[in-house]
């Protein structure tokens, strides 16, 4: 069975501290791996897409990176703003459009 | 910054009661979905549509549920009869592609229903 999953559920960083959310997975073929950010009440917000082992993006205070098993979203010198649940989901070969297969994100609380 | 807009926001209805939840997605995408979100788990997959018919649907999207785009801006989620497990936000979302490497899906804001 495919499946996604986060660590850590929850992350409470200083501003400027930097560190690094997991994300891995066990899919029958990975087609795209996507992370969104999502704000309380919200829906979520797209960030990334990865489709290769090695890939990697990146987006002001962001950087996405894939393996075969796992991606990692690092967070640079984080902000207040940075606040919010990170959702990692997985996009398959198996399936004909985007069906997302989400974990259960990360909560980011960044204190100033 | 074009965008997926829903409506209602939030909406209370009463168990068995019909609901009908609307969106409006990206004007130049040409698939839509439906996710759902109970409070405090995943974000789960819903159902698929383009060319006017369902391309994929999961479990959950059983015979209470239906979709349909009845003019070229809207995208609507019925359900017909509603039970307490209903209330969740359900989420929109629409893509220019499928298949292309370079797609993306966003969401619209969300459309709470709570059923009580």
């Amino acid at each position: 069975e495919d499946q996604v999953t986060q660590s850590p559920e929850a992350l409470r960083l200083q501003e400027g501290e930097s560190s690094s959310l997991n994300c891995s997975y066990t899919v029958s073929g990975l087609r795209g791996l996507f992370w969104y950010r999502q704000d309380p009440g919200k829906g979520p917000e797209f960030l990334f897409t990865l489709y290769s082992a090695g890939e990697e993006k990146e987006k002001e205070r962001l950087k996405a990176t894939l393996t075969k098993k796992e991606s990692f979203l690092h967070i640079t010198a984080p902000k207040p703003e940075d606040s919010a649940t990170y959702l990692c989901a997985v996009q398959t070969w198996m399936d004909s459009s985007y069906k997302l297969i989400f974990g259960s994100g990360t909560r980011l609380l960044v204190r100033p | 910054e074009p965008e997926v807009t829903q409506t209602p926001s939030h909406q209370v209805t009463q168990m068995g009661q019909e609901v009908i939840l609307r969106c409006v997605p990206i004007s130049n995408h040409l698939y839509f979905y439906w996710y759902r979100q109970i409070l405090g788990q995943k974000v789960e997959f819903l159902v698929s549509f383009y060319n006017n018919e369902i391309s994929e649907k999961s479990e959950i999207f059983d015979d209470q549920f239906s979709v349909e785009r009845p003019d070229g801006s809207n995208f609507t989620l019925k359900i017909r009869s509603t039970k307490l497990e209903d209330s969740a936000m359900y989420f929109c979302a629409s893509s220019e592609s499928e298949t292309e490497n370079t797609g993306e899906l966003f969401f619209g804001e969300g459309s709470r229903l709570t059923v009580l």
